[in-house]
């Protein structure tokens, strides 16, 4: 069955660094997303993207986050400059298009994202 | 501010019972609803969705909704000790790409 991959699984990472996340979606979905979860908190929306711009974005996603498609597979999301408060499981999800809806989204396993 | 509502458990039901999930949101534009199922440490798993008020069923499990008073449901037939995990309701607007999500529903199924 298809499914969304992330890379790496668990990142450490210095205050104040850059960090890439990296995701492969379902080959024939449109609609990518990163979500992220603070330990023991609900999941949160971060942005949403297709056809190679940005749909949507919560106020989360300031001008230290970005995404990129930098080829037909790979969907990033890079942090500029890291702060503890970034901690999270970082998701990614994709949908298929149904119609002029999108849908269901299907979660990756996530990344692990710790700032010490 | 978009809210949806859930009631953070732990909800305990015995093997082979109906366990009831409830999930309210506040806004009236919302058009999608969306169960996951999220064991601890793990991605949230679509369980199923429902965009029609009244009932939608996919094996043990249906999804309820009525929009009028923006509540909708999940019912786990002959709960399973596998069932265990966190219920995440999830909900989207009409030409929004976005998910707001409850903080979830821990359920217990107990052998």
């Amino acid at each position: 069955e298809p499914e969304v991959t992330q890379t790496p699984s668990h990142q450490v990472t210095q205050m104040g660094q850059e960090v890439i996340l990296r995701c492969v979606p379902i080959s024939n979905h449109l609609y990518f997303y990163w979500y992220r979860q603070i330990l023991g908190q609900k999941v949160e929306f971060l942005v949403s993207f297709y056809n190679n711009e940005i749909s949507e974005k919560s106020e989360i996603f300031d001008d230290q986050f970005s995404v990129e498609r930098p080829d037909g597979s790979n969907f990033t999301l890079k942090i500029r400059s890291t702060k503890l408060e970034d901690s999270a499981m970082y998701f990614c999800a994709s949908s298929p298009l149904r119609g002029r809806m999108n849908t269901e989204a299907f979660f990756g396993q996530g990344t692990r994202l710790t700032v010490v | 501010q978009k809210e949806v509502e859930q009631n953070s458990g732990p909800l305990s039901v015995p093997e082979g019972a109906i366990a009831s999930l409830n999930c309210t949101y506040s806004d009236r534009g919302s058009q999608s609803f969306f169960w996951y199922r999220q064991y601890s440490g793990k991605s949230p798993e679509l369980i199923m969705f429902i965009y029609s008020n009244g009932d939608k069923e996919d094996g043990r499990f249906t999804a309820q909704l009525n929009k009028a008073s923006q509540y909708v449901s999940l019912l786990i037939r002959d709960s399973q000790p596998s069932d265990s995990a966190t219920y995440l309701c999830a909900v989207k607007n009409a030409g929004s790409y976005q998910l707001t999500f409850g903080k979830g529903t821990k359920l217990s199924v107990i052998p």
